[in-house]
């Protein structure tokens, strides 16, 4: 089945560091990726629509100079979190889908996610 | 718009008893419909979804979810609970008329806990 990988895991880092996450699919080709912010014990948060090959499209509220999204092949997309502050802190989950199988109707396939933790 | 609505926080079940997680949905067309499950510090796992056809679909690990138009319901369920479904359990829906690019409209989650 179609496998969505992420990277890192976990990341600690001080306050002011700039951090890269990547998101890959590894079996399949995704035009779009999805990116997803959690809290403790909540929903996720869409954060952004991660297009290949154009500008990401960002929710109501989220910074895109804060969170700055590469789609840059069908397979990868990243979410840099620059200038990290201990309010960004956060599980970051990454999540695409096959369109190439059946179309609109299959499910979105999520990575394992990022704990980032901002010192 | 569409919308997911996941009327419990936390849904208790003893080990071995049905059990059922309830989820509604709002959308302009006609949807479907997922369920995924969460485990501690991981991602979203897929486990079943609605395209057409039979209203009661089967999933992964055992679960099934009912679909009902009437009642704009997709309620997930198991009929014999094991200590290792205890997770959060989240409902999604998408409407049929959007585009493959638009992302999926989650509710807020239901943890499940089942008791040995």
């Amino acid at each position: 089945g179609a496998v969505v990988s992420q990277h890192p895991s976990w990341v600690i880092c001080k306050s002011g560091t700039s951090v890269k996450i990547e998101c890959r699919s590894l079996d399949f080709q995704a035009t779009t990726m999805f990116w997803y912010r959690q809290f403790p014990k909540q929903s996720l948060m869409l954060m952004a629509t991660s297009n290949e090959g154009s500008k990401a499209t960002y929710e109501q509220g989220v910074e895109k100079d804060k969170f700055l999204i590469n789609h840059a092949s069908l397979t990868l997309s990243t979410l840099t979190v620059t200038s990290a502050h201990p309010e960004d802190s956060s599980f970051y989950i990454c999540s695409a889908r096959d369109g190439g199988t059946g179309g609109k109707n299959q499910p979105q396939h999520f990575g394992d996610g990022t704990r980032l933790s901002i010192l | 718009a569409q919308s997911v609505a996941q009327p419990e926080d936390q849904v208790n079940v003893a080990e071995g008893n049905p059990l059922t997680v309830k989820c509604t949905y709002s959308v302009s067309g006609n949807p479907y419909l997922f369920w995924y499950v969460q485990y501690p510090n991981r991602g979203l796992q897929f486990l079943l979804k609605y395209i057409t056809g039979d209203n009661l679909v089967k999933g992964s690990y055992g679960f099934e979810a009912e679909f009902n138009k009437s009642q704009t319901s997709f309620h997930l369920k198991k009929p014999s609970a094991l200590v290792s479904d205890s997770a959060l359990y989240f409902c999604a829906v998408r409407d049929k008329s959007n585009s493959g690019n638009t992302p999926l409209v989650f509710g807020k989650g239901t943890r499940l806990s089942v008791i040995a």
